[in-house]
């Protein structure tokens, strides 16, 4: 079975910071994709990132870049120059294999301060 | 539409009522999720279907509750005599047959059970 573990419930970051999502991930399955999902308070589920388990390189869209360490199952969530607009709960996902469901962490709630 | 599409939004119950709720997944996504999140908690996951078929329904809580996807687009999830527990937000998701892309979310049904 896969699980995500996120260890950090709530952060607080001085905006124009970068910071450090950590996610840890378990699945015996050798072929899984890893996801960052973003929620702000208005309830939407809004899709970050996707890192693939045989990508050579580190994915990265925009302000946003995963810290992919496979050997250590660490998919952290990196995100430059945060932007008070960055306050949301962050979730880590995880799904093995096309026919598998997608399993999410508990997540971790973000403030940004001014 | 282009996106997913939960309906009701928002549905009140009384305890021991029966109620469905409603998901459209994007056109031509195979895979159609459901979840239940409960507040400040990540998305637990209940079942997954991939076309018409239930490939996993381990996440549903008890035998109240029960999906259905007959012809392999809309999807119902159907809760029989409610109770307070019960209380969440449910989270459709659907995505494309292959593992490197990412679920599209709908916008939720907040049940309440009183």
């Amino acid at each position: 079975a896969q699980k995500i573990t996120q260890t950090q419930p709530g952060m607080f970051v001085q905006e124009k910071e970068a910071v450090t999502l950590d996610c840890t991930y378990d699945t015996s399955d050798p072929s899984y994709g890893l996801f960052w999902y973003k929620q702000p308070s208005s309830g939407e589920m809004i899709f970050l990132i996707y890192q693939g388990s045989y990508d050579q390189q580190n994915a990265t869209e925009g302000r946003y870049s995963l810290n992919f360490q496979k050997a250590r199952k660490s998919a952290n969530l990196v995100i430059s120059a945060s932007q008070l607009g960055d306050s949301a709960m962050y979730f880590c996902a995880i799904r093995a294999g096309r026919d598998d469901k997608i399993i999410f962490g508990k997540g971790t709630r973000l403030h940004i301060l001014p | 539409g282009a996106g997913v599409s939960q309906s009701p939004r928002y549905k009140v119950a009384k305890r021991g009522q029966d109620v469905a709720l409603r998901c459209d997944p994007i056109s031509g996504h195979v895979s159609l999720f459901w979840y239940q999140q409960a507040l400040g908690q990540g998305p637990e996951f209940l079942t997954y279907f991939q076309n018409e078929a239930q490939l996993d329904k381990s996440g549903l809580p008890s035998d109240r509750f029960f999906a259905e996807r007959p012809e392999g687009s809309v999807s119902t999830l159907k809760i029989q005599r409610t109770q307070q527990e019960d209380s969440a937000v449910y989270l459709c998701a659907s995505s494309l047959e292959v593992l490197n892309t990412e679920a599209f979310f709908g916008q939720g049904t907040r049940l309440t059970v009183v």
